[in-house]
């Protein structure tokens, strides 16, 4: 079954400790990428990669980090979080295809940073 | 700057009372239009990708239609089944810097009563 997992669920956290949210796609897609979505803000991409190594920054990029070592995996890390962080994220892929560009998202990951 | 504008941002409806929601859009060049319904708490599920003006496609009670600057998803006699926040993205021509990038509308909350 095509799918994009994210791990974990949910997540509370302290402010300052650093934590990693996980994705991955099992559809052999070049693009990821992770979005946050907030009440009356919609969704709001955070950073994108559109393959290996390629990565760079959405509308919203302050205190994330990804990285992309191999094609399936796209890693979220919050090296300091802070309260205003606390959202619901959603990890996405799609391929570069010109006809079959939707994007498939993963389950969300609810962040809570008190 | 691609701007995504959706409306009503909620709709009640009673059950078999069939309506639109409107995604008016501007882009520098549309690669596609997408249509997505998201359930609460969890991932946007895709349903209709629409690349051109005139352009139309369904599935069971939904049929989205595009025009050069908007996009209807009509809703024929609901069920209480399809209630969900219905949201539309646009993506611009495929560009070096950009990739599969999305520009989410803030959503439409659907609710039918049964």
């Amino acid at each position: 079954e095509a799918q994009v997992t994210q791990n974990p669920r949910y997540l509370i956290t302290v402010t300052g400790k650093k934590l990693t949210v996980t994705c991955s796609q099992n559809m052999n897609h070049e693009y990821m990428s992770w979005y946050r979505q907030d009440p009356g803000l919609g969704l709001r991409q955070i950073y994108y990669s559109m393959n290996v190594e390629v990565t760079d920054k959405g509308d919203v990029p302050e205190g994330y980090k990804v990285s992309r070592k191999e094609k399936r995996n796209f890693p979220l890390i919050l090296e300091s979080p802070s309260p205003n962080q606390t959202s619901l994220y959603f990890c996405a892929s799609s391929s570069m295809d010109t006809q079959n560009t939707e994007a498939f998202f993963g389950q969300g990951t609810r962040l809570t940073v008190v | 700057e691609d701007q995504v504008t959706q409306s009503p941002e909620a709709l009640r409806l009673q059950e078999g009372e069939s309506s639109s929601l409107n995604c008016s859009y501007t882009v520098s060049g549309l690669r596609g239009l997408f249509w997505y319904r998201q359930d609460p708490g969890k991932g946007p599920e895709f349903l209709f990708t629409l690349y051109s003006a005139g352009e139309e496609k369904e599935k069971e009670r939904l049929k989205a239609t595009l025009t050069k600057k908007e996009s209807f998803l009509h809703i024929t006699a609901p069920k209480p089944e399809d209630s969900a926040t219905y949201l539309c993205a646009v993506q611009a021509t495929l560009a070096e810097t950009s990739g599969s990038r999305l520009t989410f509308g803030e959503g439409t909350q659907l609710t039918v009563n049964p």
